[in-house]
């Protein structure tokens, strides 16, 4: 079983607020993504990096910065958070161009 | 591009009831098919993955079938239970070497009543 972790679970914030959402994983993984889930359950790759120093942006467009520099490690950040940043946050890596693995989420209300 | 058309939602059974989700696909070359299931406050889990055509992924009662002619890999249950209910995710592997890997369908909701 895979080994990705998210933290935290849950974030509640005001408008303006810079925040940092943690992703980890023990895997060796060299790719990692993050998805963007709507209410309507669609997800949405935001960001994705081929391995260290490495990042790219996804389908969505998105205010959310990303950064890599160690393998297991691929933070997101949101300089200036607002309510239309309210949304879960889905982590996720893999090691062949195959089957990804998915972190429990983040779910982030901005008010 | 490549795509995935996913059975819309919701669906209710009731429990032992036969489920079937359809999933069809637009893709260039031969991807590989994947399931996920997300159950409620989780993240996406792996249910199953066929990688070649006729392929049958299986998992927890769970089959599906990467058919190249219909394009499709739809996911049965022959007997479903309530602890099935869920969010099911048909999703679509790319072309290798590209980070860009899976494009997901739209997810279907899935509740077992007792």
């Amino acid at each position: 079983e895979a080994d990705i972790y998210q933290t935290p679970r849950y974030l509640v914030i005001g408008t303006g607020k810079k925040i940092t959402l943690e992703c980890s994983q023990t895997m060796g993984h060299d790719k990692m993504y993050w998805y963007q889930q709507d209410p309507g359950m669609e997800l949405h790759l935001i960001h994705y990096s081929y391995g260290v120093n490495s990042t790219e942006k996804g389908d969505l467009s998105s205010e959310s910065t990303v950064s890599r520099i160690r393998t297991e490690h691929f933070p997101l950040t949101l300089e200036s958070a607002r309510p239309s940043h309210t949304s879960q946050y889905l982590c996720a890596s893999s090691e062949l161009a195959d089957t990804q693995y998915f972190g429990p989420g983040t779910r982030l209300t901005v008010l | 591009g490549d795509s995935v058309t996913q059975m819309e939602g919701p669906v209710t059974l009731s429990e032992e009831a036969f489920l079937t989700i359809n999933c069809t696909y637009t893709a260039t070359g031969y991807p590989s098919l994947f399931w996920y299931v997300q159950y409620p406050g989780e993240g996406l889990q792996l249910l199953l993955k066929a990688t070649k055509a006729d392929d049958k992924g299986s998992n927890k009662g769970f089959e599906a079938t990467y058919r190249k002619e219909t394009t499709s890999f739809h996911l049965e249950k022959g007997s479903v239970q309530v602890s099935d209910s869920a969010v099911y995710f048909c999703a679509l592997g790319g072309l290798s070497g590209s980070a860009r890997q899976l494009t997901f369908g739209s997810g279907t909701q899935l509740t077992v009543l007792p």
